[in-house]
């Protein structure tokens, strides 16, 4: 079993749709947890960063974390074609000094107009 | 800033050469790793760097061996490449930052190798 675990998709969804993307995790010693964005052929780039429980909002993108479940969610309202992309959730413990993320699979997301 | 840059972007190998794959940051961060990405497999950990001069294993590191000479470089090497190294790979760097706080790895636009 792998320590992250994300359901690979495809998700596709109309233009204005609530996105809900999830991940469960093992290693209950996890304090930071991210969502990463890949497009189509490109290095994936940090989109949410939390640390702990809670929730977190920027824009349209809110990141929520609940320890005591070990899972964690991304949600994305008013949804636009321009998020079509693949979504990774990665989390670390707390002072790992190598600073190691585990990743989930990602979950591909597509938002048709 | 041109943040991390990798090279070659495409290349295709017969069975059994070799090659390397460059990596380049200029953010004078501490800490650089070698990923790759299969479909449905997510990203898989090959080696890592703590600073020049040190490098370690990762989740998958048979096969790739690197090399951290710069601060600036880190260089992924293929001895003798197989079909099962098809795959993009990605390279990242982060700060060292006291307290392990700061977990942001900054990621290169990947390389797409094809062994035949």
């Amino acid at each position: 079993q792998k320590e992250v675990e994300q359901d690979p998709g495809p998700l596709s969804v109309p233009e204005g749709a609530i996105v809900s993307l999830n991940c469960t995790y093992s290693n209950s010693a996890f304090q930071y947890f991210m969502w990463y964005r890949q497009y189509s052929r490109k290095g994936p780039e940090l989109l949410m960063y939390t640390y702990s429980s809670g929730n977190k909002e920027d824009g349209r993108f809110t990141a929520q974390v609940d320890k005591s479940s070990k899972y964690i969610s991304l949600f994305i309202r008013d949804s636009q074609p321009s998020d079509s992309a693949t979504y990774l959730c990665a989390m670390s413990d707390r002072g790992s000094t190598l600073g190691r993320l585990y990743f989930g699979r990602g979950t591909q997301l597509t938002v048709w107009p | 800033n041109a943040g991390v840059t990798q090279t070659p972007k495409f290349r295709v190998l017969k069975t059994g050469q070799s090659m390397t794959l460059l990596c380049a940051q200029d953010m004078n961060h501490e800490y650089m790793y070698w990923y790759r990405q299969d479909p449905g497999m997510g990203l898989r950990l090959i080696h890592y760097s703590v600073g020049e001069g040190t490098t370690a294993k990762g989740e998958v590191p048979d096969g790739y061996n690197v090399s951290r000479l710069k601060k600036q470089n880190f260089l992924l090497g293929l001895e003798s490449a197989a079909p099962s190294q098809t795959s993009v790979y990605f390279c990242a760097s982060k700060l060292r930052v006291r307290g392990g706080d700061n977990n942001e790895q900054f990621f290169g636009p990947g390389t797409r190798l094809t062994v035949l």
